[in-house]
């Protein structure tokens, strides 16, 4: 069975950096893509990116564009998204999410992790 | 970006009720629609994916069904930990958005 395991909360002050981990474990990692989705507290779900390993490619949603990157390391099956210039309201849970079926249209998000709460305040 | 609306947006249903819930997209995505399911606190869990394939473990009292740009998840019999709140998410296109979901409650 797929797992997911995402670092630590984090506590963040406005203007820094953000980094947050993803290792997956049981199946292949590099054949099937890794979305990243937030969601704010009490509202609901924002994709924000997704990266197919076995290519290096990423798609990102425009308004995150400039200020987030998301890699992955084949070696550890580790996934990362690195958001930078951070604002109080980019304070969310971030979720990674495993997609299932072929990467492309009609992927689905079959295994999500915990998700890690990151706060943004001075 | 193509646009997912819910609705409704909230719903109070008893148990043992059907309960529908709708999702439109802002243009064409075929059948690469995909439902979600999410308990206070959890991260969301898959339901259904390409409109109405029913997720592995995914009780038969849900179902879906639609193509283009109207879909519709459905709960035959609303059991008691089926109170949650639904998402349904387009990945025809990148961005692979979400609708703003719709949250099930007791009556």
């Amino acid at each position: 069975q797929v797992q997911l395991v995402q670092s630590g909360a984090e506590v963040k002050k406005p203007g820094s950096s953000l980094k947050v981990s993803c290792k997956a474990s049981g199946g292949t990692f590099s054949g099937f893509g890794i979305s990243w989705v937030r969601q704010a507290p009490g509202q609901g779900l924002e994709w924000m990116g997704e990266i197919i390993p076995i290519f290096g490619t990423t798609n990102y949603q425009q308004k995150f564009q400039g200020r987030v990157a998301i890699s992955a390391d084949d070696s550890t099956s580790t996934v990362y998204m690195d958001l930078s210039r951070l604002r109080p309201d980019d304070t969310a849970v971030y979720y990674c999410a495993r997609q299932g079926g072929l990467y492309g249209p009609g992927t689905y998000l079959e295994f999500w992790g915990p998700g890690t709460l990151v706060t943004v305040s001075s | 970006d193509i646009q997912m609306t819910q609705s409704p947006s909230s719903l109070s249903a008893s148990v043992g009720d059907r309960v529908t819930i709708s999702c439109r997209a802002s243009q064409d995505i075929h059948t690469d629609l995909n439902w979600y399911q999410q308990t206070p606190g959890k991260a969301p869990k898959l339901l259904i994916y390409s409109a109405s394939t029913l997720q592995t473990g995914v009780p038969s009292r849900f179902s879906g069904s639609g193509s283009a740009s109207d879909f519709t998840l459905t709960i035959s019999s609303l059991q008691p930990e089926d109170f949650a709140t639904y998402y349904c998410q387009q990945s025809a296109f990148t961005p692979r958005t979400f609708g703003q979901g719709t949250k099930v409650e007791i009556k």
